[in-house]
């Protein structure tokens, strides 16, 4: 099993650009989640799937959007990228099974804006 | 909302110091919690959870943490650290109610010298 796995690892944009990321994962986790990681501020929930077909906001969501069209697949996209949106993107997922829903994380990619 | 807070941005250590490592959280009901370790440059990987039962959750690599309910507390701890357990450290935070969205604390960045 890969795990959860996110493309691109690195990526630099311009002021206005867009672009998507994409995490996968292979475990049949039903939940996923991406998060922004600044530095002293840990991770922040940017939006959050709890199946297919559905997305819902987390705290920072502005900026950002997200679809689940397959289970395996969770996309993040900036429309028109912003200096501030500058960080490192961390995909999760987890379980719904009753006293297991330890969220595994991919290995992150880092933005930066220009 | 939710907030966790851990007490320490960065600790700085000698190999076989011991280490604890403060979180405390505000939510008043039913809690799961979690510590997760990002070694530099790497994904963040579960340390330890606590989810019911003894207060006192052995994880690995040597770690142990402590729920204490009355002060809203899952402080981490080593009693003997070893320059591979440079990194940093993030409380997380689940409420029982809340389906699975983590809050995480800010982290703490341990560093162990030779």
């Amino acid at each position: 099993n890969a795990g959860v796995t996110q493309t691109p690892k690195f990526r630099v944009l311009k002021t206005g650009q867009s672009m998507t990321l994409l995490c996968a994962q292979d475990m049949n986790h039903e939940y996923m989640y991406w998060y922004r990681q600044d530095p002293g501020m840990g991770l922040r929930l940017i939006h959050y799937s709890v199946g297919e077909g559905t997305t819902a906001k987390g705290e920072v969501p502005d900026g950002y959007n997200v679809s689940r069209l397959k289970k395996q697949n969770f996309l993040l996209g900036l429309e028109s990228a912003a200096p501030s949106q500058t960080s490192v993107y961390f995909c999760a997922s987890n379980t719904i099974l009753v006293g297991n829903n330890e969220q595994f994380f991919g290995p992150g990619t880092r933005l930066t804006v220009l | 909302a939710q907030s966790v807070s851990q007490h320490n941005h960065h600790v700085i250590l000698s190999e076989a110091a011991s280490l604890e490592l403060g979180c405390n959280y505000s939510y008043g009901g039913t809690v799961n919690l979690f510590w997760y370790v990002q070694y530099p440059g790497q994904h963040l990987q579960l340390l330890l959870k606590y989810f019911s039962g003894d207060p006192l959750v052995k994880g690995i690599k040597g770690f142990e943490a402590e729920f204490i309910k009355s002060k809203f507390s899952f402080n981490l701890r080593k009693p003997s650290v070893q320059w591979s357990d440079t990194a940093e450290y993030f409380c997380a935070v689940k409420q029982y109610s809340n389906d699975y969205k983590l809050s995480f604390g800010a982290g703490t960045t341990v560093t162990v010298r030779a």
